[in-house]
């Protein structure tokens, strides 16, 4: 199956700074990147979607301008969370759409986010 | 959006058949129905998808109702590596309104 990365795989702040996680379709095309966020024991949910070129769209609820995601090129959306905060604390995935239309959502292996 | 309902757990041992339901009564024509599953600390994994014939692969089969308003995960053999949390997912389909939107799953236990 299509392989989705993300970078840092962990990484640990301190309250107040900007945190910037990269997602990456290595083998694929994506037109469409997903953002999502998971607490512990809970179900992913959708942040955002990010199309190639275009401004994201956000889900209701989640602030734009404290997470800003950025989808410059076919293989690379990134999501940065700014002035960040203990309860941003949680465990980021995102997942891309081959460019070719199909159905499906290729997953990334997660980023866990701890703000001190 | 349309919804999913799955049951909270499931139990199965290992080298049985597992069947994992889903049903999804407000599911529309154009909708998908994904299977995806989750480890812990770990991304989803895609698993299977269809829209309205049964689907088989390599990793599981997915039976779908006549009527659409339920389906089924199927994994033929289960091994401890299948123990995970698995969603059943219906994609807002759509060009550019597409989405999935993940319920809270069934988790499997497989036992040794």
């Amino acid at each position: 199956g299509a392989v989705v990365s993300q970078h840092p795989s962990r990484v640990i702040c301190k309250s107040g700074t900007s945190v910037k996680i990269e997602c990456r379709s290595l083998d694929f095309q994506a037109t469409t990147m997903f953002w999502y966020r998971q607490f512990p024991k809970k179900s992913l949910m959708l942040m955002a979607t990010s199309n190639e070129g275009s401004k994201a769209t956000y889900e209701q609820g989640v602030e734009k301008d404290k997470f800003l995601i950025n989808h410059a090129s076919l293989t690379l959306s990134t999501l940065t969370v700014t002035s960040a905060h203990p309860e941003d604390s949680s465990f980021y995935i995102c997942s891309a759409r081959d460019g070719r239309g199909q159905e499906t959502q290729y997953f990334g292996p997660g980023t866990r986010l701890l703000v001190l | 959006d349309a919804k999913t309902t799955q049951p909270n757990s499931m139990e199965s041992n290992e080298e049985e058949p597992v069947h994992l339901p889903c049903n999804h009564s407000t599911i529309s024509g154009t909708d998908y129905i994904h299977w995806y599953r989750q480890l812990p600390s770990q991304g989803p994994e895609y698993v299977i998808h269809g829209l309205t014939s049964n689907v088989n692969n390599r990793m599981a089969s997915l039976a779908i109702a006549e009527d659409r308003k339920s389906s089924t995960l199927i994994l033929h053999r289960a091994t401890l590596r299948d123990a995970a949390v698995y969603y059943c997912i219906l994609s807002v389909s759509g060009g550019s309104n597409y989405k999935l939107t993940f319920g809270k799953g069934t988790l499997l236990t497989v036992n040794p």
